[in-house]
């Protein structure tokens, strides 16, 4: 079945520095890519989201790339902070479900 | 303003003992997801309604039962608890046309003894 690669699994950065996380897909028909946090016990939330006609798209601190040739994107975290420190999980919509990436777990130190 | 509330929070059963854990949502959407999610891991998608259209993944093992009733409530019933079954089960919800947001409930942390 589909398959969605995500790196790193655990990224520590300073604060104010950017994070990058990466997942890779294959099924090329998918058009709906989101970004989930979820911090420890919580629910996972939508912090931003693209679909496959669009390259780019921000929102403040955070921005997410697709390449849909190479079948990746990323998400970018500008000028961390610690209450960015969390798990993100990138998802991939195929045929109506959400597949999930690993996860990677971020922890931005003071 | 709640959207997608889970009942119970925590909840403890005995081995093989069964267990049905709800889900109720205020948005009237029309697909509700349910997920295990255990440590450290990404939540998995057990099952899911379109409307009142059931879909079962193919991986998800005969143990695990849902009912949905109405739009706004769906149950988890798991009829044998394991051990290994032990973990939160998330409730999700999206409106029509699947690749929106799906909105996660707060999620039941699942304990056997």
């Amino acid at each position: 079945g589909e398959n969605v690669e995500q790196h790193p699994s655990t990224l520590s950065v300073q604060e104010g520095d950017s994070a990058v996380i990466k997942c890779t897909y294959s099924d090329s028909a998918s058009n709906y890519f989101p970004w989930y946090k979820q911090e420890l016990g919580k629910r996972p939330q939508l912090i931003i989201d693209i679909r496959s006609n669009v390259g780019e798209k921000k929102d403040q601190r955070i921005a997410v790339t697709l390449n849909k040739t190479a079948k990746h994107f990323s998400l970018h975290i500008t000028e961390t902070q610690p209450e960015d420190s969390a798990v993100y999980f990138c998802a991939l919509g195929s045929q109506g479900n959400l597949i999930f990436g690993k996860g990677t777990k971020l922890s931005v130190k003071p | 303003d709640a959207m997608v509330i889970q009942n119970p929070r925590y909840q403890v059963t005995q081995f093989g003992k069964p267990v049905t854990l709800s889900c109720s949502q205020t948005l009237n959407h029309n697909v509700m997801y349910w997920y295990q999610q255990k440590s450290s891991q990404a939540p998995k998608l057990l099952f899911h309604y379109y409307d009142k259209d059931f879909n079962n993944e193919a991986d998800t093992p005969d143990n695990f039962q849902s009912r949905r009733p109405n739009t706004s409530f769906c149950f988890l019933d798991i009829r044998s608890p394991g051990l290994g079954d032990a973990a939160m089960y998330l409730c999700a919800t999206t409106g029509y046309g699947f690749y929106n947001e799906q909105f996660f409930g707060p999620g039941t942390r699942l304990t056997v003894l």
